[in-house]
């Protein structure tokens, strides 16, 4: 149980364009998830928090201008870089937080986004 | 502030002995600890948590942690690494006040198991 799906796991974009990740709890609800991103050999970042149905919440430093995050139901969120960049390029992981009062977070396997 | 510490970068071990990652935290109130594992190009994986109860806490593939609350530590153990345990370990802590599921990170520590 709790398995938490991400599409695509890798994706290459020409530098300008859009990149849609998305990031599905298969067998619970998810009423948070959380996107991170992760740089080679280094710690998690958290980017934002996003709660079904209602706009996502920052981390200090994340354009959401740039990181659209939208989280449409309770089985799934989705993440889209746009106007990608070089330096966008990184890996770029989903959890999913089941339920209240569960603290632990299910991880998806995460996206390898390159940008050419 | 509220942080997690891992002091190790990299711990190396040799197969069949017992290993150690490091984990000190600062947080407020009762916090909620946990350890993941990630392997390359893969998301983190979830090894054990400590809630409430039993200081020791047994999780999966024979790792387990000792929370200890004086030293604020939560260091994660097996008795016989394998070389399949070579991964990167992550301490994390979700704050004991209030629950809006965020967790903090610490920096990781890479774990080599040499046969």
């Amino acid at each position: 149980g709790a398995v938490v799906s991400q599409h695509p796991s890798w994706v290459i974009c020409k530098s300008g364009t859009s990149v849609k990740i998305e990031c599905r709890s298969l067998d619970f609800q998810a009423t948070t998830m959380f996107w991170y991103r992760q740089f080679p050999k280094q710690s998690l970042m958290l980017m934002a928090t996003s709660n079904e149905g209602s706009k996502a919440t920052y981390e200090q430093g994340v354009e959401k201008d740039k990181f659209l995050i939208n989280h449409a139901s309770l089985t799934l969120s989705t993440l889209t870089v746009t106007s990608a960049h070089p330096e966008d390029s990184s890996f770029y992981i989903c959890s999913a937080h089941p339920r209240q009062g569960a603290r632990e977070q299910y991880f998806g396997p995460g996206t390898r986004l390159t940008v050419t | 502030a509220q942080s997690v510490a891992q002091p190790e970068d990299q711990v190396n071990v040799a197969e069949g002995n017992p290993l150690t990652v490091k984990c000190t935290y600062s947080v407020s109130g009762n916090p909620y600890l946990f350890w993941y594992v990630q392997y390359p190009n893969r998301g983190l994986q979830f090894l054990l948590k400590y809630i409430t109860g039993d200081n020791l806490v047994k999780g999966s593939y024979g790792f387990e942690a000792e929370f200890n609350k004086s030293q604020t530590s939560f260091h994660l153990k097996k008795p016989s690494a394998l070389v399949s345990d070579s991964a990167l370990y992550f301490c994390a802590v979700s704050p004991g006040s209030g629950n809006t599921g965020k967790l903090i990170f610490g920096q990781g520590t890479t774990l080599q198991v040499k046969p």
